[in-house]
């Protein structure tokens, strides 16, 4: 099986400060890193994503980081708010198998504290 | 625009009765539909998804089946819930693109088999 290791399982960061989620994949085919956000008793929802020909995507105050050769991929959080607080999914698959083929990281509650 | 309704929210069953939970897609044709499972503390687990009506693929061997018995109506029943079939259940959609499909979840079922 092909697994996705995510950390940490739990992250408090205060107001304005970075957040960081990190994640490890195995199989060297993936070709597309989502990143999904979920609030509680919400589904989870589309956050940014990043393919693996550049190195880091940016969407406001969310950034991806990638590194191909060590097999990783993080998101950053500039300037957490509050709002930010949630449960963050990463994930990994092979473009072309689709959504049937993704595989989710184990999640990161992030909590924001005034 | 495309929106997914799941119902329903919460439900609580005991066990050894049946369970019916419907998910509906609405602005949007032929869309790929799934089930996930998301277990306290645990990332999303895929169990069917379906690619068009009568087309269901199971991802896990389990006490569950699926249907989709309309282009946007999918179902996940069970006959007989057991104790472990407790937890967040997700429907998701997307639309088969053959890369980089975005997968957009509804709302959620929590449900407890007590």
């Amino acid at each position: 099986q092909q697994q996705v290791k995510q950390s940490p399982q739990s992250l408090i960061v205060q107001k304005g400060g970075i957040s960081i989620i990190n994640c490890a994949y195995e199989n060297t085919a993936f070709d597309y890193f989502p990143w999904y956000q979920q609030f509680p008793g919400k589904g989870p929802a589309l956050l940014i994503a990043i393919r693996p020909d550049v190195s880091e995507k940016k969407e406001g105050r969310f950034t991806i980081s990638f590194n191909k050769s060590a097999k990783q991929f993080s998101l950053h959080i500039m300037d957490s708010q509050p709002g930010d607080s949630a449960t963050y999914f990463c994930a990994a698959t092979r473009a072309i198998f689709g959504n049937e083929k993704l595989t989710f990281g184990t999640g990161t509650r992030l909590t924001i504290i005034p | 625009s495309q929106t997914i309704h799941q119902w329903p929210a919460t439900l609580v069953q005991p066990v050894g009765s049946p369970l019916s939970l419907e998910c509906t897609v609405e602005g949007t044709s032929n869309p790929n539909l799934y089930w996930y499972r998301q277990a306290a503390g645990r990332g999303l687990q895929l169990l069917f998804y379906s690619v068009g009506i009568g087309q269901i693929s199971s991802e896990v061997p389990q006490n569950l089946s699926a249907s989709r018995p309309q282009d946007r109506q999918f179902i996940l029943s069970s006959k007989k819930l057991l104790l472990s079939d407790s937890g967040f259940y997700l429907c998701a959609w997307s639309v088969p693109t053959g890369r980089d499909e975005k997968l957009f979840f509804g709302s959620g079922t929590q449900l407890s088999v007590l």
